[in-house]
């Protein structure tokens, strides 16, 4: 079956602490991996996806194809960062047809 | 170049009644997906369009029906509402070229009572 897993529904730190929001995906077959935020009053928005290897916005999320993981980190919180965070997966060459998770909320506190 | 629009932003619909929502895609995208969220859950996908045709579906029953038009627009179907229905529609586009963002409108809120 394919699914995605935050097992985590909301995560609390002050602001400079580390973060790390857990994804672990079930998928046969080779899956691309995105995170997407959502901040207040905003609608769904791509952060990065494993394909880019990018850092935005200084998160970072690595693929383990091991653990099937997809973990988002950042070093230090800035509650400009508090937001709803949700882990999806596609097909490779799947149009976007992703599959999400159930979301993370990231509370930064002063 | 235009965002990915939705509407109605809200509506109450009464069980067993039909409801059409509608998506503008944003400029340049030929491809549209629709996704239901219901409360304290991720968005699931319904189905997807791609030039004028479906392109894959997720687990929802055949009530769910969608359109797309020669401009990419899209609209989402679904008859013989059940309470279950409610929830946030998000549709989103993007274009068939490899790895490229899907863009999300700001949703559409359906209630039924």
């Amino acid at each position: 079956a394919q699914r995605v897993t935050q097992p985590e529904k909301l995560l609390s730190v002050f602001k400079g602490a580390p973060v790390e929001l857990k994804c672990n995906y079930s998928y046969s077959g080779s899956p691309e991996l995105f995170w997407y935020v959502q901040y207040s009053r905003q609608r769904l928005q791509l952060l990065l996806r494993h394909i880019s290897r990018e850092s935005i916005k200084g998160f970072t999320a690595d693929l383990n194809k091991g653990e099937t993981s997809f973990h988002l980190k950042k070093p230090f919180a800035q509650e400009e960062d508090s937001a709803m965070y949700y882990c999806a997966l596609s097909r490779i060459g799947g149009y976007n047809k992703l599959i999400f998770g159930a979301g993370t909320r990231l509370a930064v506190h002063p | 170049e235009t965002g990915v629009t939705q509407s109605p932003t809200h509506l109450i619909k009464t069980r067993g009644q039909q409801v059409t929502l509608r998506c503008s895609s944003q400029s340049g995208h030929n491809t549209v997906s629709w996704y239901q969220q219901a409360l304290g859950q991720g968005p699931q996908f319904i189905f997807q369009y791609y030039r004028e045709e479906e392109n894959g579906r997720g687990n929802f029953p055949p009530r769910f029906s969608g359109l797309q038009f020669p401009n990419y627009s899209s609209e989402l179907n679904v008859n013989a509402l059940e309470l279950d229905d409610s929830a946030l529609y998000l549709c989103a586009s993007s274009s068939e070229t490899a790895n490229t963002e899907a863009f999300f409108g700001q949703g559409t809120r359906l209630t039924v009572v």
